[in-house]
């Protein structure tokens, strides 16, 4: 079968790092994506990972190991802004796309 | 106007009330989407459309039934909805239905029903 985890609240610290998890289970697959939703508003395109290792945008990193089923989304230098759910999907071999329930990333002063 | 726009952003409804969710992107995009968002859930895809074609209906009741006139307008009809069809509405649209690609959401419409 098919299924998707990631942490349902993480807190942080302004200015500190942050890592958000995502674990996966499917036969095939088509690339993961992330996208970060803040409140009340349109879930707006991240990063996007199909073959094994870390790529990185400013501040914002994603991993992804696709032997363990894993990827990582690294917050750096966090903002307040930063405060927002943040959403993984893997892509089946049917492009279907198979979203988590998210994370919602709460950034203290 | 650039990017996906939904109307309306809220709408409350009774259960034997009739109304539309609009969905209109400028993107030159072939393919838009309704998903259906619930608190601490997964989004939920309800229906695909690609080229104005439908290819997707995820056993979506009857209740909820989907327009697509041209490639730039999506429309979701609702009629005798029921409490638990309080959501979140998001359309969202990527350059066809094939392949890794990315998509791109609207705001989404708020729907209560009472």
């Amino acid at each position: 079968g098919q299924n998707i985890d990631q942490p349902t609240e993480m807190t942080a610290t302004e200015g500190a790092i942050v890592q958000i998890n995502c674990t996966y289970q499917t036969s095939g697959f088509n690339g993961l994506f992330w996208y970060q939703q803040h409140a009340g508003e349109a879930p707006t395109f991240l990063s996007y990972n199909v073959l094994d290792g870390l790529e990185e945008k400013g501040r914002f990193s994603s991993f992804l190991s696709r032997s363990k089923g894993y990827s990582y989304l690294l917050l750096k230098e966090l903002q307040m802004k930063d405060s927002a759910s943040y959403l993984c999907a893997f892509m089946d071999s049917n492009y279907q796309l198979i979203w988590g329930a998210g994370t919602k990333l709460i950034i203290k002063p | 106007e650039t990017g996906v726009t939904q109307t309306p952003r809220h709408l409350v409804m009774g259960m034997t009330n009739k109304k539309s969710l609009k969905c209109e992107q400028h993107l030159g995009h072939n393919a838009m989407y309704w998903y259906k968002q619930s608190a601490k859930k997964p989004l939920e895809l309800m229906f695909v459309y690609n080229f104005k074609e439908q290819t997707e209906n995820n056993s979506v009741p009857s209740r909820f039934s989907p327009e697509c006139p041209n490639s730039s307008h999506l429309f979701l009809h609702l009629h005798t909805l029921q409490p638990e069809d309080s959501a979140l509405y998001l359309c969202a649209s990527s350059q066809d239905r094939d392949g890794a690609n990315v998509l791109t959401f609207g705001a989404g419409s708020r729907l209560t029903v009472l």
